[in-house]
């Protein structure tokens, strides 16, 4: 099976900040790869798919980038609701398809 | 707009078949673009891929939960669902709803099936296994 690792698992940031996140898989999963968003209580919601390629009505200030093994996931300047829990998903591995474990992103 | 609806028991007892019903408005299961799939979320954990449907009928499933679960699809009624067997405590989880993103290919003359990344999701139920 293909696994995820997420860095860092929590992060603390401020308003305006620059943020990143990093998703490894541990095998080339080519830009089969997803980023999602999940505020408490609500489902998920999709930022990012094909590794880099932004979702209808998602800001800008996201972007993603990478293939292979390394990902991220960059807000570009922190707005107040973007502080949540952010997954990466692999889509490469039939029939598995797995997600990250999560990086919570709060205000400092 | 589309929209997924979760519905079933909030409770089952352990043992049990858990069988929830996804219903689609907005836009037809029928569409040769799309899975629709299943995912949970144990409380205060990260999230599971339970299996998939295609429109077809074909299903794909998770390796650690495929001798459990069954996914089928009724397109008369616009809804697909989901039964798992036997279920114990570790199954307590909200269950979500989802259409996924066909992003099979073919080369060479041979077609892959590949589930993508979902883009609409149900508001999810949670399910707790309890006696």
């Amino acid at each position: 099976d293909i696994q995820l690792t997420q860095s860092p698992s929590f992060l603390s940031a401020s308003v305006g900040d620059r943020v990143t996140i990093t998703c490894r898989a541990s095998q080339g999963i080519s830009s089969y790869l997803a980023w999602y968003q999940q505020k408490p209580g609500k489902a998920p919601k999709l930022l990012i798919y094909a590794a880099s390629t932004l979702q209808s009505g998602v800001p800008s200030r996201f972007s993603g980038s990478g293939s292979g093994t390394e990902f991220t996931l960059t807000i570009s300047s922190l707005q107040p609701e973007d502080f949540a829990t952010y997954y990466c998903q692999q889509l490469n591995s039939y029939p598995r398809i797995t997600f990250g474990q999560g990086t919570r992103l709060e205000i400092k | 707009q589309l929209q997924l609806q979760e519905s079933g028991p909030g409770l089952v007892k352990p043992s049990e078949t858990l069988s929830l019903t996804c219903t689609v408005s907005g836009g037809s299961i029928s569409s040769s673009s799309y899975y629709w799939g299943w995912i949970r979320q144990p409380p205060g954990k990260g999230l599971e891929w339970i299996g998939s449907i295609y429109y077809s009928g074909s299903t794909y499933y998770n390796p650690s939960l495929k001798s459990r679960v069954t996914i089928s699809v009724d397109t008369s009624k616009n809804q697909f669902s989901l039964k798992l067997s036997s279920v114990t405590a570790a199954d307590t989880a909200v269950y979500y709803c989802a259409r996924q993103a066909d992003v099979g290919y073919c080369t060479g003359g041979v077609c892959y099936p590949l589930i993508g990344w979902v883009d609409y999701w149900g508001q999810g139920t949670l399910v707790t296994v309890s006696s």
